[in-house]
């Protein structure tokens, strides 16, 4: 199975830059995602990382280190909407496992 | 209709009821996925089906049933349920499970069993 680690809540400041930062344990590993997900809504993709390296979408940024089993998502330019559940997928053996999602709170 | 649908949104229920949850998604994909969303904890893998066919079964208790009539729907249907089965269950579909596709996920059934 998969171990996967992520902060449980933060809190940043609209405007200001967030990293999340997750790490995992896994074999068969096939790539990296993270999702969004708004109170009572569905989870959405952001990013997907399966070489190490940084992957760059507008204002978020998803990082992925494979020999550390380590990975982060930045948010920067922080907004209101931007307030949600982030969580962290693992694909090991082609079956997805996720963190428990982090929390993060923008405050004006 | 886009994406991937769910019916009902909410749903109430008795420990001895019998209902169903619904799943379509309209995306030509070929892979559908139940998944149990509870509070703090991570989205736990229910079941998998690829081109119709039940690849994953996560040591679901049998009181979850889930079907696959085809690779746009999929139903799951529940009866004997306990309390700690209320959650939040939500499905999703991608091109094949057999890669590592992105999973587009449905909004979810809020469920409260009584």
């Amino acid at each position: 199975g998969q171990n996967i680690d992520q902060p449980t809540e933060m809190t940043a400041t609209e405007g200001a830059i967030v990293q999340i930062n997750c790490t995992y344990q896994t074999s068969g590993f096939n790539g990296l995602f993270w999702y969004q997900q708004h109170a009572g809504e569905a989870p959405t993709f952001l990013s997907y990382n399966v070489l190490d390296g940084l992957e760059e979408k507008g204002r978020f940024s998803s990082f992925l280190s494979r020999s550390k089993g380590y990975s982060y998502l930045l948010l920067k330019e922080l907004q209101m909407k931007d307030s949600a559940s982030y969580l962290c997928a693992v694909n090991g053996d082609y079956k997805l496992s996720f963190g428990a999602g982090t929390t993060v709170t923008v405050r004006a | 209709e886009t994406g991937v649908t769910q019916t009902p949104r909410h749903l109430v229920m008795g420990m001895t009821n019998k209902k169903s949850l619904k799943c379509e998604q309209h995306l030509g994909h070929n892979a559908m996925y139940w998944y149990k969303q509870s509070a703090k904890k991570p989205l736990e893998l229910m079941f998998v089906y690829n081109f119709k066919e039940q690849t994953e079964n996560n040591s679901v208790p049998s009181r979850f049933s889930p079907e696959c009539p085809n690779s746009s729907h999929l139903f799951l249907h529940l009866h004997t349920l306990q309390p700690e089965d209320s959650a939040l269950y939500l499905c999703a579909s991608s091109q094949d499970a057999d890669r590592n596709n992105e999973q587009f996920f449905g909004p979810g059934t809020r469920l409260t069993v009584l």
